[in-house]
C-alpha cells in the first residue's frame, strides 16, 4: 500500500534529550512537510523540503532540525533547544511544492507522533 | 498570506447537509482555496480544492464566491463519521522556484448529532 509512515505514534522522552521522529513515503512524493499541533489549535509548519538534500524552515522551526537525504525519507529531531516539545506531529508529503502553476497541491499526512517530554 | 476565517463549531442533524463557511477576503488571484478534515488524533485528509469554479467530488462540494473572498463546504449527507475539524486553506504562493505551502488555522469542529 502506498502512504506515508511515522514512527513510533507514541514516544516518552526525558527532558534534556534529543529525540528523533521518523517519516517515510513511498508515493515518491517530491515535497515533504513536518508540522506540530498543540491541543486544540491548528497545524503549524516546522520544516518542508521541496527536493531532495534542500529544506526551509517554516513558522516555528527553533528548536528543531531535519534532514533530507532521501527522497522517501524526511526525519524530524527535537532537540533540547525546543522549550516545549510536547505536542502531536505530523508529517506529509505532496507530489511537488515546486512552481505555481500546479493545480493540485494535495498533502498526504501520516498519522503522527505524540511526543511527551517529562 | 491570506488569512481564512472559520466558525469555531457547528452542529448538524445526521442525514441532512452540513454547510461550513470560510471567509478569505484577502486571496490573491492565483491562490487556490483548499479543504481539510481532521478526525480526532489523526492526520489531516484532503477533500477538495478550487481556483473559481464550484468543485465537486465524492466527497463534497466547494462553492466559491464570484469575487473569491469566500467559500462553502458542503458535505451533502452528513453522517456520524463526518464529525471532525474542517480546515479552509488557502494555498500561498512563494515563487516559481520555492513552490507553494498551505497554512492551517484552527478549523471548525463539526459534530454530526443522530
Amino acid at each position: 500500500d502506498g502512504g506515508i509512515t511515522q514512527s513510533p505514534k507514541y514516544l516518552f522522552r526525558k527532558e534534556g534529550q534529543n529525540v528523533t521522529l521518523s517519516c517515510e513515503q513511498n508515493l515518491n512524493h517530491d515535497a515533504m512537510y513536518w508540522y506540530r499541533q498543540d491541543p486544540g489549535q491548528g497545524l503549524r509548519l516546522i520544516y518542508y523540503s521541496q527536493i531532495v538534500n534542500d529544506f526551509q524552515k517554516g513558522d516555528i522551526a527553533e528548536g528543531y532540525s531535519v534532514s533530507r537525504e532521501k527522497k522517501e525519507s524526511f526525519p524530524l529531531t527535537v532537540t533540547s533547544a525546543q522549550k516545549n516539545p510536547t505536542a502531536f506531529y505530523l508529517c506529509a508529503s505532496s507530489s511537488s511544492g515546486r512552481g505555481g502553476s500546479s493545480s493540485s497541491y494535495e498533502q498526504y499526512f501520516g498519522p503522527g507522533t505524540r511526543l511527551t517530554v517529562t | 498570506d491570506a488569512k481564512t476565517t472559520q466558525p469555531p463549531s457547528m452542529d448538524c442533524a445526521e442525514g441532512r447537509a452540513a454547510n461550513l463557511p470560510c471567509n478569505h477576503s484577502t486571496i490573491s488571484g492565483n491562490e487556490y482555496v483548499y479543504w481539510y478534515r481532521q478526525i480526532h488524533s489523526q492526520g489531516p485528509q484532503y477533500i477538495i480544492h478550487g481556483l473559481k469554479n464550484n468543485e465537486t467530488n465524492e466527497m463534497a462540494s466547494l462553492i466559491i464566491t464570484e469575487d473569491r473572498k469566500s467559500s462553502t463546504l458542503i458535505l451533502p449527507h452528513a453522517t456520524l463519521r463526518d464529525t471532525a475539524v474542517y480546515y479552509c486553506i488557502v494555498r500561498t504562493h512563494l515563487g516559481e522556484t520555492s513552490g507553494s505551502r498551505l497554512t492551517f488555522g484552527e478549523g471548525t469542529q463539526l459534530t454530526v448529532n443522530p
